[in-house]
């Protein structure tokens, strides 16, 4: 199907251990984002790529890896979980970074016990 | 960077009432101002948008204006149902326009029956 999917829509992980967070879109889009959601800050972004093989930092990146080798998928790791780290994640896409609308995945709720 | 500045934080209405959300921007070379609603448990989805060379849009029940010399933006929402609780994020581009959207901290809106 079109679109933009994440996987898995539900994690319970423990501290400390290693999560990876998936994303897909099958549009071309060139642009991708990980976004965190918590209440009271609304939508805080963590990594963004522009390209294959290019990644930025965005406000919220620490304790977080990404990688971009493919033009589709874009994995957001936790390398080290921590209860903080607690919160729904939404991976977007957009084909002209921030010029353009933003799709959004349906999101990960990711729980750090 | 650019700071979107988001008001109110919560909003509840009557039924058949109308609703305004209020946004301020920073960086006045930003010309991409979406909106986005997000249903509960659901992802954020785009209800409207607006560039700086316009300065009102309209879709059916909602609108956007857009006042650039005082650099902030408004989204209407006239004739209320309950169907149109959730909460809104406006958002705004930045300088470069290759960097992601920088999103303010949401509007929740209740219309009560």
């Amino acid at each position: 199907d079109a679109g933009i999917t994440q996987s898995p829509r539900y994690k319970i992980t423990e501290t400390g251990r290693q999560v990876t967070l998936m994303c897909h879109q099958t549009w071309s889009h060139s642009y991708m984002f990980w976004y965190r959601q918590d209440l009271g800050h609304g939508l805080r972004l963590i990594y963004y790529s522009a390209a294959a093989d290019i990644t930025d930092k965005g406000e919220v990146p620490d304790g977080y890896v990404v990688s971009r080798s493919k033009t589709e998928n874009f994995p957001l790791t936790l390398e080290s979980a921590t209860r903080s780290q607690t919160s729904v994640y939404f991976c977007a896409s957009s084909g002209a970074g921030g010029l353009t609308e933003a799709f959004f995945g349906q999101g990960t709720r990711l729980t750090v016990v | 960077g650019e700071n979107v500045e988001q008001h109110p934080s919560t909003l509840s209405v009557q039924e058949g009432d109308s609703a305004v959300i209020k946004c301020t921007y920073s960086d006045s070379a930003s010309n991409y101002f979406p909106w986005y609603k997000q249903e509960l448990g659901k992802r954020p989805q785009l209800i409207i948008d607006i560039r700086s060379n316009v300065g009102e849009k309209k879709d059916q029940r909602i609108a956007v204006t857009l006042n650039k010399t005082a650099k902030h933006f408004s989204l209407h929402i006239t004739e209320t149902q309950p169907e149109d609780s959730a909460v809104y994020f406006c958002a705004a581009s930045m300088r470069s326009g290759n960097t992601p959207l920088v999103f303010g901290k949401g509007t929740r809106l209740s219309v009560i029956a």
